[in-house]
């Protein structure tokens, strides 16, 4: 991927309320699609993946996200959060140009208020 | 806990001096990928490395350098240092080239 564009750098949203947070890229070949999270302290965990079939990808802790290839974009949703969703969110697109590189969004931190 | 492990976990040395990170994958993971995360300029992508071959090269500056050896182990070496080379650095391994990437705890490095 050239780019992959994380739109909100932060994300203030309140308990059990639901919540998106997206990712748009640019490519012109064929990509797989990620979701990490990171909690304080700690490294990267892997939340979900696209590599084909569905779109609509589920991960842990309740997450999903959706591939959209018209609109090149693969949003991260959830329908109620906790206050322990708080972290930073990575979106990362690898793409096949012969090798295989990974670019990763500038992260999206979300804050979950009681 | 995801199966990667680096040493080690704090590094505090002065400017001007060289330091060897290290870092273990998955068992049977070939690909390693370097990033330093830092607050001003994020997660960035350093290198990455293929069963022993260097397969893609991101930011990396001419003063580090990294390699994998034939037990797939992979160390980053981080010479003359300077102030603004503190970060945190982590060490990533996959399963096929570019499937997911699992993340070990990272080594926080201070370069005073």
């Amino acid at each position: 991927a050239q780019s992959v564009t994380q739109l909100d750098s932060q994300v203030p949203v309140f308990e059990e309320a639901p919540v998106e947070l997206r990712c748009n890229y640019s490519s012109s070949v064929s990509v797989y699609l990620f979701w990490y999270v990171q909690y304080p302290n700690q490294g990267l965990q892997l939340l979900l993946k696209y590599l084909s079939g569905s779109t609509l990808v589920k991960g842990i802790n309740g997450f999903e996200a959706e591939f959209n290839k018209s609109q090149t974009s693969f949003h991260l949703r959830k329908p109620s959060v906790h206050i322990s969703d708080t972290a930073e969110y990575f979106c990362a697109v690898s793409e096949d140009t012969g090798g295989f590189k990974t670019i990763f969004g500038a992260g999206t931190r979300l804050f979950v208020k009681a | 806990d995801s199966g990667v492990t680096q040493t080690p976990k704090h590094l505090i040395t002065a400017t001007g001096q060289r330091v060897t990170l290290r870092c273990s994958p998955r068992s049977g993971d070939l690909s390693v990928y370097w990033y330093q995360q830092s607050l001003d300029q994020g997660l960035q992508f350093l290198i990455q490395y293929y069963n022993g071959e260097e397969r893609a090269k991101g930011n990396i500056l001419e003063r580090f350098s990294a390699q994998q050896f034939p037990d797939l182990h992979s160390e980053l070496n981080l010479s003359s240092l300077e102030l603004g080379d503190s970060a945190l650095y982590f060490c990533a391994s996959s399963p096929r080239r570019g499937y997911e990437q699992y993340f070990g705890p990272g080594t926080r490095l201070t370069v005073t």
